[in-house]
């Protein structure tokens, strides 16, 4: 499809447990989000890359959180060790180069993890 | 600490009136502003944006207001239609970051028939 496409889309875990969410953004798209919404919570910003430059990621909420981008395109979150608070739609959103769209971010459908 | 913030975290409107939702934030350095919409078991779609420059934007039958004094902003949808429940996010951007949005808690729209 055109749009961002994230797997899986349901992700039921033990605590403790290790999960990798994938994203896989629009083409040709160069800036990549991952944003989380807890439960009765808003978007809370991750982390964010923009081609080849370092990552902001500065709202990654624990050193159990990581993220990367292999070649520019697909990303994976990683979070360890997992908690139960972690359970929440995790959401990845992709963007062209340039503010000549404005600052819209198009999302995927999201990952819902429900640690248990 | 919340710099966008949606009080209102629902509304009932009976359709063909006019639905008002509101967003207030506290970073004087915002410029940009996008209201987004999900329903359920779907991403947020955008709906329609405002530039600081700007105190009011209009698309069919969406607006967005903008009052800078108050750091205040509000989407009116006239007139509200069933396909028009779902969640809406306010959210805020600024130039020094300008990849980086700040989003509201949402505010659930019904429209009742």
């Amino acid at each position: 499809g055109a749009g961002v496409s994230q797997s899986p889309s349901n992700k039921v875990t033990e605590k403790g447990k290790d999960v990798e969410l994938r994203c896989d953004p629009i083409s040709g798209h160069t800036a990549l989000y991952w944003y989380r919404q807890s439960l009765g919570q808003g978007l809370e910003f991750l982390i964010y890359f923009q081609g080849n430059s370092a990552p902001d990621k500065s709202g990654l909420p624990s050193d159990r959180f990581s993220a990367e981008r292999t070649g520019g395109s697909v990303s994976t979150l990683t979070i360890q060790r997992t908690q139960q608070e972690d359970s929440a739609v995790y959401l990845c959103a992709s963007k062209p180069r340039g503010r000549s769209s404005g600052n819209t971010i198009y999302f995927g459908e999201g990952s819902w993890l429900t640690v248990v | 600490d919340q710099q966008v913030k949606q009080n209102s975290p629902s509304l009932s409107v009976q359709e063909g009136r006019i639905s008002i939702l509101n967003c207030d934030y506290t970073n004087s350095m915002f410029d940009y502003f996008l209201w987004y919409k999900k329903y359920p078991a779907e991403g947020p779609t955008f709906l329609i944006s405002i530039s600081s420059i700007k105190d009011k934007n209009e698309d069919g039958r969406f607006t967005v207001f903008l009052n800078k004094s108050a750091k205040h902003l509000s989407l009116h949808i006239v007139p509200s239609q069933p396909g028009d429940s779902a969640v809406y996010f306010c959210a805020a951007s600024e130039r020094s970051n300008d990849y980086k949005l700040s989003f509201g808690a949402g505010t659930t729209v019904t429209v009742r028939a």
